[in-house]
C-alpha cells in the first residue's frame, strides 16, 4: 500500500516552459486536493476533485490546470511557468467517509521557477 | 466561502508551561483535523473531530471541538521541546457549492525553548 505518492520530488523550470506534476494514491480515495505551500506560509487549496470527472477551483487556481479521468490519478498542469510559481505543492487524499477519516499527503514536489 | 482562522501564528513557549492555539471557521462542516508540520516535511495528522463536543488527547496534545461556535482548540500541556513544529487546522466544507472542498488556517508556528 504505496499510500500518495508524488512526483517529480523536486524541479528547476525555466519560465515559459510547461510542465505535469503527478499525484497517485491507491486507496480509493473518492476525495483528492492539490496545494501550494509558500516558504513559511500556510496551504493554499489550487484544485481538488470530489471522484473521477469531477474537478473544481480552489483558492489560487490560475496558471494551473487539473484532470482526474481515474480515481486513482489527480495530476496538475503547470502552462506557462512564472516565477510566483515556486513553491512546495503537496497532493492529498481521503474517503467521503470511512477509512479513519484520515486525509493521506504526498510527501511534497518542490518546484522553482527560474 | 469558508474561512478559516487560526491564532496566534507565533507561539514561544517555555517547556513545562501550558497553551491553546485555536482555530476559528465560518461555515458548516462535519469533520475538522489538526496536523503537524517539521520544516521541509510533509504534513503529519494528529487527530480527526467529527462532532460537536469531541475531545481527542495524545500525549501532551488535546484538541477539541465546538460546532456552534465554530470553534475548536488544541490545547498544549507542559510543553517540551520535541513539540516544536507549525500546527494547522483544517475544515472540510460539507454544504454548499464547495462541497468538499478543504480549507487550512494560517498554521501557527510553535517553538518551545528551555
Amino acid at each position: 500500500n504505496a499510500g500518495v505518492t508524488q512526483t517529480p520530488k523536486f524541479r528547476i523550470l525555466k519560465i515559459g516552459q510547461s510542465m505535469t506534476l503527478q499525484c497517485a494514491q491507491d486507496m480509493n480515495h473518492n476525495y483528492m486536493y492539490w496545494y501550494r505551500q509558500d516558504p513559511g506560509m500556510g496551504l493554499k487549496l489550487i484544485y481538488y476533485s470530489v471522484g473521477a470527472g469531477i474537478t473544481d477551483k480552489g483558492e489560487v487556481p490560475n496558471g494551473y490546470n487539473v484532470s482526474r479521468s481515474t480515481t486513482e490519478d489527480f495530476p496538475l498542469r503547470l502552462e506557462l511557468a512564472a516565477p510566483s510559481q515556486t513553491s512546495v505543492y503537496f497532493c492529498a487524499s481521503c474517503l467521503r467517509w470511512g477509512g479513519g477519516n484520515t486525509i493521506y499527503f504526498g510527501e511534497g514536489s518542490w518546484l522553482t521557477v527560474v | 466561502e469558508l474561512k478559516v482562522e487560526q491564532n496566534p501564528l507565533f507561539l514561544s513557549m517555555q517547556e513545562g508551561k501550558n497553551y491553546t492555539i485555536y482555530c476559528n471557521y465560518s461555515t458548516t462542516s462535519d469533520r475538522l483535523y489538526w496536523y503537524r508540520q517539521d520544516p521541509g516535511k510533509s504534513l503529519e495528522s494528529l487527530f480527526v473531530l467529527l462532532s460537536n463536543g469531541a475531545v481527542k488527547q495524545e500525549g501532551r496534545l488535546m484538541a477539541s471541538l465546538d460546532t456552534k461556535a465554530r470553534l475548536s482548540t488544541l490545547h498544549i500541556t507542559a510543553a517540551v521541546h520535541d513539540l516544536s513544529a507549525t500546527y494547522f487546522c483544517a475544515v472540510f466544507n460539507a454544504g454548499g457549492t464547495s462541497y468538499g472542498k478543504l480549507t487550512f488556517g494560517q498554521g501557527t508556528i510553535l517553538t518551545v525553548h528551555p
